[in-house]
């Protein structure tokens, strides 16, 4: 079976600083991540996701994350953040033995600072 | 492009009281259909999923139900609502295919049970 820990449940930075959302995840076989943002009272969208090849992973709004197999972490980084990243981020990993499920990490409450 | 609907946006219910919450997706077929609930200040959890019409998988034994009458159509019931019932529901769905294949969120309903 799989686990994901997101280790802050909380991160305030402030605007055009870089921020590090921290995602580590447990399980005996292969595993695919994601990582999805959500926006006050509404649905999650994908941030980005790593299947396979390059560990480091770009997506939308400026956001890349880095698979780490060794360490079994998948962070998500963003270089400078704005006011409008504010949101909750969910780390999300599923196992690539065929099943259809995601574990989903508790989220971290990303709070962007002027 | 495909979207995916869910409604009501919020509900107030009495305990007791049945439930019946909807999600269709549109511009796609025979997707891989999934609720998820989500309570205040924990993660995702996966209630319900389903591969086609008539098959549904439990993750959770609980107070709720689902159904796939239709192809696109993915219904959330509960006979009798329970307090702990309350929390944010999201669907979602993925093309059928393996676990690598991202799952596409939908809304959200809101759901107090008083």
């Amino acid at each position: 079976a799989q686990s994901v820990t997101q280790l802050d449940s909380q991160v305030p930075v402030f605007e055009e600083a870089p921020v590090e959302l921290r995602c580590n995840y447990s399980s005996s076989v292969s595993v695919y991540l994601f990582w999805y943002v959500q926006y006050p009272n509404q649905g999650l969208q994908l941030l980005l996701k790593y299947l396979s090849g390059s560990t480091l992973v770009k997506g939308i709004n400026g956001f890349e994350a880095e698979f780490n197999k060794s360490q079994t972490s998948f962070h998500l980084r963003k270089p400078s953040v704005h006011i409008s990243d504010t949101a909750e981020y969910f780390c999300a990993v599923s196992d690539a033995s065929g099943t259809y499920k995601y574990i989903f990490g508790t989220g971290t409450r990303l709070k962007v600072l002027a | 492009s495909q979207t995916i609907h869910q409604w009501p946006a919020t509900l107030v219910q009495p305990v007791g009281s049945p439930l019946s919450l909807e999600c269709t997706v549109e511009g796609t077929s025979n997707p891989n259909l999934y609720w998820y609930r989500q309570a205040a200040g924990r993660g995702l959890q996966l209630l319900f999923y389903s591969v086609g019409i008539g098959q549904i998988s439990s993750e959770v034994p609980q107070n709720l139900s689902a159904s796939r009458p239709q192809d696109r159509q993915f219904i959330l019931s509960s006979k009798k609502l329970l307090l702990s019932d309350s929390g944010f529901y999201l669907c979602a769905w993925s093309v059928a295919g393996g676990a690598y294949e991202t799952q596409y969120f939908g809304p959200g309903t809101r759901l107090l049970v008083l």
